[in-house]
């Protein structure tokens, strides 16, 4: 399965802020890119996912936005808090494979 | 209702020994996926069990097998350990084909010295 690359590696944003994680992707083959919450500790929870028919889903204050022509998704949390504060991972997976190809993970530290 | 159950929580092992690593699938699951997840990284996919068959191997060894029994439940067998086999060993489970409904365990964090 091809990488998914995510960037930044790390990232602080002050209480109220917006924080933004980005994924890029090359197999076009992927069609359900899933966002994961881990804290230490902790293994991941799923917390948003989107597929390639559409180009953004909102849940509360999380938004997946999604570019098919640039192979391109992101991660909005809007208001952070404190209690965001986590790594994130970005996903992708195949249609008919259980499988996830993982980022390497953003460390989001949000400030009070 | 209980989530996806992981044993133990924390290993040592001496390098070159073997270990076996535990998972219990939440209810409902039958599909069982191992990760690896090496310290700062993302999960890696090992291999996935259904019907007690591995469906699907991700990049690892031969060294890393797996087992899966009738009630679903799993193990992760690792033979002569690596000091780079130091890592969090995460176990997910899904219902058959419906890979959102993946839940991943707490992991098992294996040390190899």
């Amino acid at each position: 399965q091809q990488q998914v690359k995510q960037s930044p590696q790390s990232l602080i944003v002050q209480k109220g802020g917006i924080s933004i994680i980005n994924c890029a992707y090359e197999n076009t083959a992927f069609d359900y890119f899933p966002w994961y919450q881990q804290f230490p500790g902790k293994g991941p929870a799923l917390l948003i996912a989107i597929r390639p028919d559409v180009s953004e889903k909102k849940e509360g204050r999380f938004t997946i936005s999604f570019n098919k022509s640039a192979k391109q998704f992101s991660l909005h949390i809007m208001d952070s808090q404190p209690g965001d504060s986590a790594t994130y991972f970005c996903a992708a997976s195949i249609r008919g494979y259980s499988t996830l190809t993982f980022g390497k993970g953003t460390m989001l530290l949000v400030s009070p | 209702d209980a989530g996806v159950t992981q044993s133990p929580t924390h290993l040592i092992k001496t390098r070159g020994q073997q270990v076996t690593l535990r998972c219990s699938p939440k209810s409902g699951h039958d599909t069982v996926s191992w990760y690896q997840q090496a310290l700062g990284q993302g999960p890696q996919f090992i291999f996935q069990y259904y019907e007690e068959e591995e469906r699907q191997r991700g990049n690892f060894p031969d060294r890393f097998s797996g087992h899966q029994f009738p009630n679903y439940s799993s193990e992760l067998n690792v033979n002569a350990l690596l000091l780079g086999d130091s890592a969090l060993y995460l176990c997910a489970s899904s219902p058959d084909r419906e890979y959102y409904g993946y839940t991943f365990g707490s992991g098992t964090r294996l040390t190899v010295v």
